[in-house]
């Protein structure tokens, strides 16, 4: 069972809407969430990460939030963009002995129209 | 992005032949991976790397072969290709820890 759930799984919105992805974990010891950009036909880039002790973090329009009582996490997407179209994908870290381990949501495929 | 190449980018083969996709790093770092992407599943590790000559399983690792004699290059080889092995592999890489994987631009295999 995937231990990181992703919602919705597509979403559909107007250019220059604003829009907000959810991302829900239950893994446990949580070492730090990050949200990745993928781009149709490329890999996954880097948005933002978290470490449990922060609530918020910004990249330009894009902002994350962090509950690490609730286990949750969002993003949020500001005035979006023709180019914001893309799947965003939710993974966290989780401590175990060897080190450490990747939990990868399955993404949420955004589609921003004119 | 441009640190780190895969290929080829796009592959078909025939079932029980041998594949090897190439992962390719010029940044140095320790640890290299390979994931493959499948709809509905998201990305699974398959084999990682923390230092040349370094590997160990991840998720998935069954019916593929990896070896690191160079820090620079991870290459993931399907020793006798399945319809299942089909996907869209991912190699990335970091410094180790928490750092950032960067990921490379993907693999299509199609096994036929």
């Amino acid at each position: 069972k995937n231990q990181v759930e992703q919602s919705p799984q597509s979403l559909i919105i107007l250019e220059g809407k604003n829009c907000t992805l959810q991302c829900n974990y239950t893994v446990s010891p949580f070492s730090n969430l990050r949200w990745y950009k993928q781009d149709t036909g490329r890999g996954p880039v880097s948005l933002t990460i978290m470490t449990f002790s922060e609530n918020t973090k910004s990249n330009g329009r894009y902002t994350a939030t962090l509950d690490a009582d609730t286990k949750q996490s969002s993003l949020h997407i500001t005035a979006s963009q023709l180019s914001d179209s893309a799947s965003y994908i939710c993974v966290v870290n989780l401590r175990i002995n060897s080190g450490y381990a990747l939990n990868f949501g399955k993404g949420t495929s955004l589609l921003v129209t004119p | 992005d441009a640190g780190i190449t895969q290929s080829p980018r796009y592959k078909i083969t025939e079932t029980g032949r041998q594949v090897t996709l190439m992962c390719h790093q010029t940044w140095s770092h320790s640890y290299m991976f390979w994931y493959r992407q499948d709809l509905g599943h998201g990305l699974r590790l398959i084999y990682y790397s923390a230092a040349a000559d370094i590997t160990d399983k991840g998720e998935v690792p069954d019916g593929y072969v990896v070896s690191r004699s160079k820090t620079e290059n991870f290459p993931l080889t399907l020793e006798s290709a399945t319809r299942s092995q089909t996907s869209v592999y991912f190699c990335a890489s970091n410094s180790g820890g928490w750092d950032t994987q960067y990921f490379g631009p993907g693999t299509r295999l199609t096994v036929l």
